[in-house]
This record gives C-alpha cells, structure tokens and sequence, in this order.
C-alpha cells in the first residue's frame, strides 16, 4: 500500500515566487514525516521534520492529520532551492517509506 | 563526524563476479540501511539491521547478501548480479530509538552489471 504520495513530478516557479510541494501519507499509527532534499549531485539529506517543527532555509512544513498531509512550503523561492524533494514516512519498525519525489525547479 | 561513507563510488562488475559494497558511520547509530535508487526514482528500501541483527528483508534477491560486522559497519555483498541491478545503492544510518529516527545518507556506490 502506498504510504505516501507527491502527486507532482515536476514543479517549476520563478524565483521569489511562493512554492508548495504537495505530499500526503496514509498510516494508522502516530506517523514520523520528513522532508529530504537532494541537490545535483550531493547526497540525500534531511531538510526537516513535523517533530521539530523548524524552518530550514525558509522551507516550513505543517503536519495536518485531518488531511493527512505534510505539504512543504517557502514564500519565496530561490534559485538555489532547485532540488529534488522527498517525503518520507518512518513507521513504528523503522522503516522509511518514500515518496515519488518532486522536482523543483526555480527560474531565474 | 557525522557522514556516512560508501566504498567503492562507483563499481561495474559481470554477472559472474562476486564484490562487496562497503558503508561506514561513526556517529553511533545502531540502524543502518541499505537502499536501491533508480534513476529519476525514489530510494527502495532493501535491508534494515538494528543492533547489528537483520530486522528487515524487504524481499530482496539472494544475489545481494548484507552483513553487520559491528555497530559501525555494514556490507553488501553481490553475486550473480542482472544487469537490472544496476542502480545507486544507498547506505543510511540513523539512532533506534522513536522520535529522533533522522536518517543520515551516504553519498551511494553507483553499480553498473554489464
């Protein structure tokens, strides 16, 4: 069963403008979720988790249990925030489930 | 230190070879992961060991065999490979316990099985 999904493959903004990147999860239990980033050619990492409730480089990200969402989102994009996105769902036996991923895309 | 590492960066083998992927962390994490990513594709999850036993088979092939020597290290041990396999495999590591279960990447052994 999929867990969860970005039903974006790809979203392109012009820089400054806002951005939303959508991603939604099913699971029963109290789910942990987080936003990983992949830049060109770096590894995958961390940008946030709901559990912290932080903001990374702007980026915000709101768990809503009633829509069982965890959208990402920053006013005002920046070139440099051109990436590819994962959600990602660890469950209760340590097991990450990810999502299709988003690729974000910033025009100058 | 806080980085996971994978060597070799990159490996290209035949289907007969037998070869080893390497993953080490220092950061005492004692879950470590093995992933598959495709191109343009998520990270499937393959292997998960917590406190150095398999916890976690997600029905992978025979052909790939994982070991734990210690806390820090984790190998993935390739025989027989399809050229189907090849991917970027992906080690990751992260603390047991519930609320803080980060997962720290390494930056992948892209393998190429001709």
């Amino acid at each position: 069963a999929q867990r969860v999904t970005q039903p974006e493959k790809l979203l392109s903004v012009f820089k400054g403008a806002p951005v939303e990147l959508k991603c939604n999860y099913s699971y029963s239990g109290s789910p942990e979720l987080f936003w990983y980033v992949q830049y060109s050619r770096q590894r995958l990492q961390l940008l946030l988790r709901h559990i912290s409730r932080e903001s990374i480089k702007g980026f915000t990200a709101d768990l809503n249990k009633g829509e069982t969402s965890f959208h990402l989102k920053k006013p005002f994009a920046q070139e440099e925030d051109s990436a590819m996105y994962y959600c990602a769902l660890n469950d209760d036996f340590n097991k990450f489930y990810f999502g299709s991923g988003t690729k974000l895309n910033v025009k100058p | 230190d806080t980085e996971v590492t994978q060597t070799p960066k990159h490996l290209v083998m035949g289907m007969t070879n037998k070869k080893s992927l390497k993953c080490e962390q220092h950061m005492g994490h004692r879950a470590m992961y093995w992933y598959k990513q495709k191109a343009k594709k998520p990270p499937e999850l393959m292997f998960v060991y917590s406190y150095e036993k398999l916890s976690i088979n997600e029905s992978v092939p025979s052909r790939f065999s994982p070991e734990c020597p210690n806390s820090s290290l984790l190998n993935l041990h390739l025989h027989a490979l399809q050229p189907e396999d090849s991917a970027l495999y992906l080690c990751a590591s992260s603390q047991v316990s519930s609320s803080y279960n980060e997962q720290f990447f390494g930056p992948g052994t892209r393998l190429t099985v001709l």
